[in-house]
């Protein structure tokens, strides 16, 4: 079964540091750009950070540049979001989501959900 | 990068056939064929419902389908059923720099 379970996620202080991670099973996790998605309670999707395949190009959205970091372990099947100086709009649940048709995003994790408040 | 625009709700009853609009700017929309459109059930992971404006995915039903014009995508919903009501999203691709933008979410309400 294709399958993207996310983990890591959990309360944290304004300012801390949490890394988010997604283990990808099911197929060969090396051919595929992935990617971190979030909505907010109650709002909208918002694309945050992207990966190619071999990990050797990323990008952020403006919002979380400087701040997030997207890595991957093609050796693991693992996907990793590095988030630090995080702030209270950061909350969010977080997605981990499968580059697999042309700028379509075919298959989606559970989400892990992160919050940052004092 | 501003959202899409797309309403923030729709009715339809069992049977019709409902439109979605997305409406970008001439940087995503209307510069790219890569508008996607994603059904969300609350509390769950959204799922791929088109891709490249009007291609279905596999095992997507063709009760859905989409369409685009200038700046503006939309998505049509066929034979209107219960398991239809969801929040519906779309996304366009925006650039290298921006990259994606995802629409505003439209309550879609079987009544």
């Amino acid at each position: 079964e294709v399958q993207l379970v996310e983990s890591g996620g959990g309360l944290v202080q304004p300012g801390g540091s949490l890394r988010l991670s997604c283990a990808a099973s099911g197929f060969t996790f090396s051919r595929y750009w992935m990617y971190w998605v979030r909505q907010a309670p109650g709002k909208g999707l918002v694309w945050v950070s992207r990966i190619n395949s071999d990990g050797s190009s990323t990008s952020n959205a403006d919002s979380v540049k400087g701040r997030f970091t997207i890595s991957r372990d093609n050796a693991k099947n693992t996907l990793h979001l590095q988030m630090n100086s995080l702030r209270a709009e950061d909350t969010a649940v977080y997605y981990c989501t499968r580059g697999g048709y042309s700028a379509g995003f075919d298959i989606w994790g559970q989400g892990t959900m992160v919050t940052v408040s004092s | 990068q501003s959202a899409l625009t797309q309403p923030a709700s729709v009715s339809g009853s069992p049977g019709q056939s409902i439109t979605i609009s997305c409406t970008g700017t001439s940087s995503d929309v209307g510069s790219y064929n890569l508008v996607s459109w994603y059904q969300q059930h609350p509390g769950k992971a959204p799922k791929l419902m088109i891709y490249e404006v009007s291609k279905w995915p596999s095992g997507v039903s063709n009760r859905f389908s989409g369409s685009k014009s200038g700046n503006t995508a939309s998505l049509t919903i066929s034979g209107l059923q219960a398991e239809d009501e969801a929040d519906y999203y779309c996304c366009s691709y925006a650039g290298s720099s921006t990259l994606y933008v995802f629409g505003t979410g439209t309550k879609v309400t079987v009544v």
